[in-house]
């Protein structure tokens, strides 16, 4: 299994609403990563879990908030969005944090913040 | 610090044409490199990776070579068909320690039947 999997695959919320997205890969990776992604530019970097630990937090506001439950499984939990949140949000997940360890992407999930 | 930088899109090219897209980089020592593709709706796929000068990453038809001395990875293909029609990312590895993507702004490239 080479796959990253996310769901849902579109979310349409309030800025008051609670929500979760959620991300699974099966290929023993121990690094995974949140991305957001704005229409026409590159993805840019939120978190890094290396072996489910948070490594890397790209000064994100506290309105997102990550969780790596196990190895297999990284969720970001939403609260209070704002509509400039809305976006494409990609999870990737690597061998290791290394640097010859390409990043494996999931199709992400496009959301929309009312 | 680190950076990529990309050749303007978009690309319009006709089918079968022969595609270059421009990428350089900017790095303290020697990063990994690599060539992402995101077709309309989807996610990244890895196209291609080099890890060490004058390597030569290529996969479906397209090539890219590490070359140190010129700071390049540049993205060729023979022939290219309308279904390449997406957008290609370039991006190194920092080798600063958290081995953090950076990526280039992405080129759109169109292929006309």
């Amino acid at each position: 299994d080479t796959e990253v999997t996310q769901t849902p695959k579109h979310l349409v919320m309030g800025m008051t609403n609670k929500k979760s997205l959620k991300c699974e890969q099966h290929m023993g990776h121990r690094a995974m990563y949140w991305y957001k992604q704005k229409a026409k530019k590159p993805p840019e970097l939120m978190f890094v879990y290396s072996y489910e630990k948070l490594s890397i937090n790209e000064s994100v506001p506290s309105r997102f908030s990550p969780e790596c439950p196990n190895s297999s499984l990284l969720n970001l939990h939403l609260h209070a969005l704002q509509p400039e949140d809305s976006a494409l949000y990609l999870c990737a997940s690597s061998q290791g944090q290394g640097m010859n360890n390409e990043q494996f992407f999931g199709p992400g999930t496009r959301l929309t913040v009312l | 610090g680190d950076s990529v930088t990309q050749m303007e899109g978009p690309v319009t090219l006709s089918e079968e044409a022969f595609l270059t897209i421009n990428c350089t980089y900017t790095a303290t020592g020697y990063p990994s490199l690599f060539w992402y593709v995101q077709y309309p709706g989807e996610g990244l796929q890895l196209l291609l990776k080099a890890t060490k000068a004058d390597d030569k990453g290529s996969n479906k038809g397209f090539e890219a070579t590490y070359r140190k001395e010129t700071t390049s990875f540049h993205l060729e293909k023979g022939s290219v068909q309308v279904s390449d029609s997406a957008v290609y990312f370039c991006a190194l590895s920092d080798r600063g320690g958290t081995y953090k993507y950076i990526f280039g702004t992405g080129t759109r490239l169109k292929v006309l039947a």
